[in-house]
């Protein structure tokens, strides 16, 4: 499985936007770029995902290289309930349903 | 729309005994993973079932074991329980497995603590 870097813990203050980073230079030309987030006390939660185009959706953007060896992403604005652990997961177009983990970053939000 | 359902929430049991955990998943989904983590190891893949039948597995010992029912309800069995094997056990489900899905929904987890 190609695998996916990500800084340990990141932090932030309530209300400013928040740039998560993944490196992925192994990632190949089929697999998109997942990502997840974990809560306290609950199981993770999907956010958003990724090809090769920038995506929105409703929770965050993601940004993704041109050479697809990196992308970031972006909690437009965060709120204290936005503080979770981050998981930036590579998963191939094949119907593999393994998802990778990785350890993640923890994410603290600061009033 | 309920959520992925996991039962139990939390259980505790003995070294050498042996256990079985159940997911119910979102109505229409018929891909289930099941998934451990623990904090040394952070979240590892077991094995993925989709219409009864085993379609990946993870690398792990074969105490641990599982099955999927026509109605797409998942249990997960591990047998000689050992010490290490105390750990968050979450199962996730999907609509279908295949390029076009997209995202999997978690349960809350089991906490299994083995004494």
């Amino acid at each position: 499985d190609a695998k996916t870097t990500q800084p340990n813990s990141m932090e932030s203050n309530e209300e400013e936007p928040v740039h998560l980073p993944c490196n992925h230079s192994t990632i190949s030309g089929t697999d998109y770029i997942h990502w997840y987030r974990q809560l306290p006390s609950q199981g993770p939660e999907y956010v958003i995902h990724g090809l090769t185009s920038n995506v929105n959706n409703r929770m965050a953007s993601l940004a993704i290289a041109e050479d697809r060896k990196s992308s970031t992403l972006i909690l437009h604005r965060a709120t204290l309930r936005d503080a979770a652990v981050y998981y930036c997961i590579l998963r191939d177009n094949f119907g593999n349903e393994k998802l990778t983990f990785g350890t993640g970053t923890r994410l603290t939000i600061i009033p | 729309k309920a959520g992925v359902t996991q039962t139990p929430r939390y259980l505790i049991k003995t070294r050498g005994q042996q256990v079985t955990l159940s997911c119910s998943p979102i109505s229409g989904h018929r891909s289930v993973s099941w998934y451990q983590q623990t904090p040394g190891q952070g979240l590892q893949f077991l094995f993925e079932y989709f219409s009864e039948t085993q379609r990946n597995k993870g690398n792990f010992p074969g105490r641990f074991s599982g099955r999927q029912f026509s109605n797409s309800r998942s249990e997960m069995n591990v047998s000689t329980l050992e010490l290490g094997d105390s750990a968050l056990y979450l199962c996730a489900s999907s609509r279908l497995p295949g390029p076009m899905n997209t995202e999997a929904f978690f349960g809350q987890g089991t906490r299994l603590t083995v004494v």
